[in-house]
């Protein structure tokens, strides 16, 4: 069963530039989530969605968001990015039960924004 | 707001050398609690969840158990392949727009020697 795969890897862009991440869940599951994680704030939660539809949000900027396609697959893009914004970025999914339940998570997307 | 604070910030053990890891939490309307470890370079990996007070889980050298105010991970006998960033994460109810919130404590950098 293959996992959670996220494109790119890696990332570099400049500031006030936008950027779209994607991730592909687990076969099967239908609840995708973001997160941020950087040295100083660790491991923050963005956004999750789950058929679709954003279920939950964390609390990050308008400039943070995202997507669900109809297979699942989800984008998350970031819009005129700050220096700040240079972190690793991590997808993960989960089933049904979404964030009640263990997720899944992929080997994240590391931006750089210079 | 939710918060969650993980002690000790590092710990290193010698292999065989018991020891716990703390989370405690101050949640409004708890929905579950997860540990994940995490391998540099690489996203976090679910070990358990656990949703009441009194409730226990374990797997293999690892047991987290889970009272109203804390959590612990036991770790017994450890190995140098036990070492890794042992994150805890804290689920609960937004009472004002129902949706959940996910946080994470900024983790134990666990090392064990030969």
């Amino acid at each position: 069963k293959a996992g959670v795969t996220q494109t790119p890897r890696y990332l570099i862009k400049t500031r006030g530039q936008q950027v779209t991440l994607s991730c592909s869940p687990i076969s099967g599951h239908r609840s995708v989530s973001w997160y941020q994680q950087t040295p100083g704030q660790g491991l923050q939660f963005l956004f999750e969605y789950f058929s679709e539809t954003q279920r939950n949000k964390g609390n990050f900027p308008g400039r943070f968001s995202g997507r669900q396609f109809s297979n699942s697959r989800s984008e998350m893009n970031v819009s005129t990015l700050e220096l700040g914004d240079s972190a690793l970025y991590l997808c993960a999914s989960s089933g049904t039960r979404g964030l009640n339940t263990e997720a899944f998570f992929g080997q994240g997307t590391r931006l750089t924004v210079v | 707001e939710d918060q969650v604070t993980q002690s000790p910030e590092a710990l290193r053990l010698q292999e065989g050398e018991s020891s716990s890891l703390n989370c405690s939490y101050t949640v409004s309307g708890l929905r579950g609690l997860f540990w994940y470890r995490q391998d540099p370079g690489k996203g976090p990996e679910f070990l358990f969840t656990l949703y009441s007070a009194g409730e226990e889980k374990e797997k293999e050298r690892l047991k987290a158990t889970l009272t109203k105010k804390e959590s612990f991970l036991h770790i017994t006998a450890p190995k140098p392949e036990d070492s890794a960033t042992y994150l805890c994460a804290v689920l609960s109810l937004l009472r004002d727009t129902g949706r959940r919130a996910l946080t994470f404590g900024s983790g134990t950098r666990l090392q064990v020697q030969p």
